[in-house]
């Protein structure tokens, strides 16, 4: 079963718009991670998020951390066409690579 | 490019038949683990080997089973395949299992199809 959901599960925006998807878990956790994932291909790591850290930036990326609401966020400013790809959240609960995923959100950026 | 190849790209097998995925690592990387993506949903955690040992399963059926090899190279072998099998199979490999985070790389995956 998923650890938890991600909002929305599509978003549609013209380039160069700021995009922002939210994702909310259950349990305790290590980190949080996001990955990007083109035509249902392999997984690519995006940005990593300890469970003692509330916020971090990696380029154009910028992820936030809120444990006592459970739930993470990751924005991407400046949005590319090349961006378009389906977005998830991992969890990780002991930093031991075995990772619960969201449903994942579908992100198109239209030229 | 992550380093991480899956074998084959695609495989069409019938309800009740057994199949062998594969997966070479990262070089280096001692840790692998399997998820299995079914169409439109995320990833979920089959089964880790760290160092040829069975490390942690989430929630599969004991036909699913794997084995990881001294090169650290991998299979996933399912038996009696079922129809809600078809998915997306993805490996990932790492070093270490635990404690400290290292990066997981993951492989370009698997499609199978179950007729």
């Amino acid at each position: 079963s998923q650890q938890g959901e991600e909002d929305p599960q599509a978003l549609s925006i013209q380039e160069g718009e700021n995009a922002t998807m939210n994702c909310s878990y259950k349990t305790s956790i290590n980190n949080l991670q996001w990955y990007r994932q083109n035509s249902g291909r392999g997984l690519v790591h995006l940005i990593l998020i300890r469970s003692n850290e509330r916020e971090k930036h990696s380029g154009r990326l910028r992820v936030t951390l809120d444990t006592s609401k459970k739930s993470s966020s990751l924005l991407i400013t400046a949005s590319r066409a090349a961006d378009t790809a389906s977005y998830f959240c991992a969890t990780d609960r002991n930093a031991g690579n075995m990772l619960t995923f969201g449903g994942g959100t579908r992100l198109m950026v239209k030229p | 490019e992550t380093g991480v190849t899956q074998s084959p790209t695609h495989l069409i097998k019938t309800r009740g038949q057994q199949v062998t995925l594969r997966c070479s690592s990262q070089s280096g990387h001692n840790t692998v683990s399997w998820y299995q993506q079914a169409l439109g949903q995320g990833p979920q955690f089959i089964f880790q080997y760290y160092r040829e040992e069975e490390n942690g399963r989430g929630n599969f059926p004991p036909r699913f089973s794997g084995l990881q090899f001294p090169n650290y190279s991998s299979e996933l072998n399912v038996n009696a395949l079922e129809l809600d099998d078809s998915a997306l199979y993805l490996c990932a490999s790492s070093l270490g299992a635990g404690a400290v985070y290292n990066e997981q790389f993951f492989g370009p995956g698997t499609r199978l199809t179950v007729l």
